[in-house]
């Protein structure tokens, strides 16, 4: 079956500990993409990659990181966490950047 | 930067009563795309208008592009209690690869 998967669904955590989040397509997809969403703001873009090795910053990078070493996988770092990082994360990723996403589950995270 | 505005924020409708939810961006997009969120769920693409003055149809469901490729609408008739739910537009300027989101219109369907 053709998804996007995001492990954990669900994570609480303390400041200041690092933590991955993972994020795998098995659809062969060239741009992933990570958003986060707050009630309110809607979806808001973290980072994204259009392909292998190449990554770009969204509307809000902040405390984030992100790393593309193959094509399948789009892990999102949070190097040092922080409460205003509580949110609910979303992967997904895209043909191209001309075609609708695929999106995971999404990951509720929550820092104390 | 890009900003990507939807109107309105929430609407509550009857089950049969129709359904318009609109999107402004402040530069002029390439594309535009509709996203579904179910309550609890994630974001699912609907549709994606590329052509000024688009017009798509996916069955009670139509979706246009406006004709600067600035706006876009999302219009359900006679909506079911099946579409409830938030609805998203998302575009990517001219030249740039990011999509951006707006920040969704909360369809409420009283039965």
């Amino acid at each position: 079956e053709a998804q996007v998967t995001q492990n954990p669904r669900y994570l609480i955590t303390v400041t200041g500990k690092k933590l991955t989040v993972t994020c795998s397509q098995n659809m062969n997809h060239e741009y992933m993409s990570w958003y986060r969403q707050d009630p309110g703001l809607g979806l808001r873009q973290i980072y994204y990659s259009m392909n292998v090795e190449v990554t770009d910053k969204g509307d809000v990078p902040e405390g984030y990181k992100v790393s593309r070493k193959e094509k399948r996988n789009f892990p999102l770092i949070l190097e040092s966490p922080s409460p205003n990082q509580t949110s609910l994360y979303f992967c997904a990723s895209s043909l191209s950047g001309s075609y609708g996403y695929t999106f995971g589950s999404g990951t509720r995270l929550t820092v104390v | 930067g890009q900003q990507v505005m939807q109107i309105p924020q929430y609407q509550h409708v009857q089950e049969g009563e129709d359904f318009t939810t609109y999107c402004n961006s402040s530069t002029t997009l390439s594309n535009i795309q509709w996203y579904k969120q179910r309550p609890g769920g994630h974001p699912v693409f609907l549709i994606q208008l590329v052509k000024s003055g688009e017009v798509k149809k996916q069955k009670r469901l139509t979706f246009q592009f406006g004709e600067a490729k600035k706006n876009s609408s999302l219009h359900i008739t006679a909506t079911q209690t099946t579409d409830v739910g938030t609805y998203f537009c998302a575009g990517s300027d001219t030249g740039r690869r990011a999509l951006t989101f707006g920040s969704g219109t909360r369809l409420q369907v009283q039965p």
